[in-house]
């Protein structure tokens, strides 16, 4: 079985409209992280979860509001999202959020389009 | 500030060709750890190395090896052999441990392989 698993996979939305991202692992850890993926920058991250409990928000705009229900779920609410917030949301787990430096497993993202 | 640099944007092979991905760091830390992802057109960033910084042994898996130089911080990724399987966007990242700090990673720009037949 995959060990992060990301839905919806392409998701296209309007500026007005809310939707949701979900990620998934199977790995038993205990960290979990959304990142931003825009054409030619480097990765952003933008939120680091422990134990259910948000442990980093890295400057990101309130449109965007992570979810950690418990260690195995991470969503991403959107809402009045700007056309320049497409990109590619990956998700990521890793045993622990540090400082030991786990590695970190990633899911295969979802494309996200905002027109 | 912590900086990881892949200057090769794209590299272009024909198969069976070596190839060598260089990545470049900054850190002021004398513990960090470097690592190296696969991302294939399907998107998943597929982890393929960690090292720590004490730790400049040469790695070798398969068709795969690294060579991590402290003295001139890099950590630079060889692909022997190169199969059309191997074409992808590579990605070199960085971590420092810090005391009490999450667990960051930075990432460089990467670097596109395109492997032909």
């Amino acid at each position: 079985e995959t060990g992060v698993t990301q839905t919806p996979r392409h998701l296209v939305m309007g500026m007005t409209n809310k939707k949701s991202l979900k990620c998934e692992q199977h790995l038993g850890h205990n960290a979990m992280y959304w990142y931003k993926q825009s054409a030619k920058k480097p990765l952003e991250l933008m939120f680091v979860y422990s134990l259910e409990e948000r442990v980093e928000n890295n400057s990101v705009p309130s449109r965007f509001s992570p979810e950690c229900p418990n260690s195995s779920h991470l969503f991403l609410h959107l809402h009045t999202l700007q056309p320049e917030d497409s990109a590619l949301y990956l998700c990521a787990s890793s045993q622990d959020p540090g400082p030991n430096t786990d590695t970190q497993y990633f899911g295969p993202g979802t494309r996200l389009t905002v027109l | 500030a912590q900086k990881v640099t892949q200057a090769q944007t794209e590299i272009s092979v024909v198969e069976k060709e070596d190839v060598t991905l260089d990545c470049v760091y900054e850190t002021r830390d004398t513990t960090y750890y470097l690592f190296w992802y696969k991302q294939p057109p399907s998107g998943e960033l597929v982890f393929l190395i960690r090292r720590n910084s004490f730790d400049e042994q040469n790695e070798i898996s398969g068709r795969y090896s690294w060579n991590f130089q402290k003295s001139t911080s890099s950590f630079n990724f060889t692909i022997t052999a190169s199969q059309v399987v191997d074409s992808a966007v590579y990605f070199c990242a960085l971590s420092e441990a810090q005391r009490g700090a999450t667990n960051k990673l930075i990432f460089g720009t990467g670097t596109l392989l395109a492997v032909q037949p």
